[in-house]
């Protein structure tokens, strides 16, 4: 069954530093989401894309974060000076369609931990 | 927007009997409601759903109802196993036709013990 795919599986980094988490969505799906989950919390959306552009954003994503999808298979969340509060887990997400009978598919997540 | 509430947060169960977790949701024009299993660590697998014209789903030992009217569809695992501890996380699909997004319940921590 093909799969979402996230590296790296776990980023430490700095304050104040950039980090670029990357995701794979699978091949034939159209719409992309970013969630994140911080600790022992719920799962929250950050943002969607489709046809290059993001869709809908939450008030979580600020301008420092951004998306992007420089080629036909990666699909990146870029954030570009950390916070401490940043730390979470980052999920990538995709679905075939954006209707509401399309489940989600969710990747196993990147691991930030900003020190 | 949307909003999501699951009860309980932790629910503990002897193996094989009956779990039930409940979510209440806010918009009305939320129209799919998704159930996801999170191992820890792990990310969340989607274990079953329901469409906004069906009244119950059931596949295997789990079963999902849903109430339209009262807004809140509920999550039914029959004969649990040790196997079945996880956190579970409710979730309504809301937005405009073609961009929808999911919003997630609180989840609820579910331990079977043996």
């Amino acid at each position: 069954e093909p799969e979402v795919t996230q590296t790296p599986s776990h980023q430490v980094t700095q304050m104040g530093q950039e980090v670029i988490l990357r995701c794979v969505p699978i091949s034939n799906h159209l719409y992309f989401y970013w969630y994140r989950q911080i600790l022992g919390q719920k799962v929250e959306f950050l943002v969607s894309f489709y046809n290059n552009e993001i869709s809908e954003k939450s008030e979580i994503f600020d301008d420092q974060f951004s998306v992007e999808r420089p080629d036909g298979s990666n699909f990146t969340l870029k954030i570009r000076s950390t916070k401490l509060e940043d730390s979470a887990m980052y999920f990538c997400a995709s679905r075939p369609r954006g209707q509401a009978d399309s489940p989600l598919h969710f990747g196993n997540g990147t691991r930030l931990t900003v020190t | 927007g949307e909003n999501v509430e699951q009860h309980p947060s932790t629910l503990s169960v002897q193996e094989g009997d009956s779990a039930v977790i409940k979510c209440t949701y806010s918009d009305s024009a939320s129209n799919y409601f998704p159930w996801y299993k999170q191992e820890l660590g792990k990310r969340p697998q989607l274990i079953i759903d329901i469409r906004s014209n069906v009244g119950e789903k059931k596949d295997q030992r789990i079963a999902v109802t849903l109430n339209k009217t009262a807004k809140h569809f509920s999550l039914h695992i029959t004969e649990t196993q040790p196997e079945d501890s996880a956190v579970y996380f409710c979730a309504a699909s809301t937005g405009n036709t073609g961009f929808q997004k999911l919003v997630f319940g609180t989840g609820t921590r579910l331990l079977v013990s043996p």
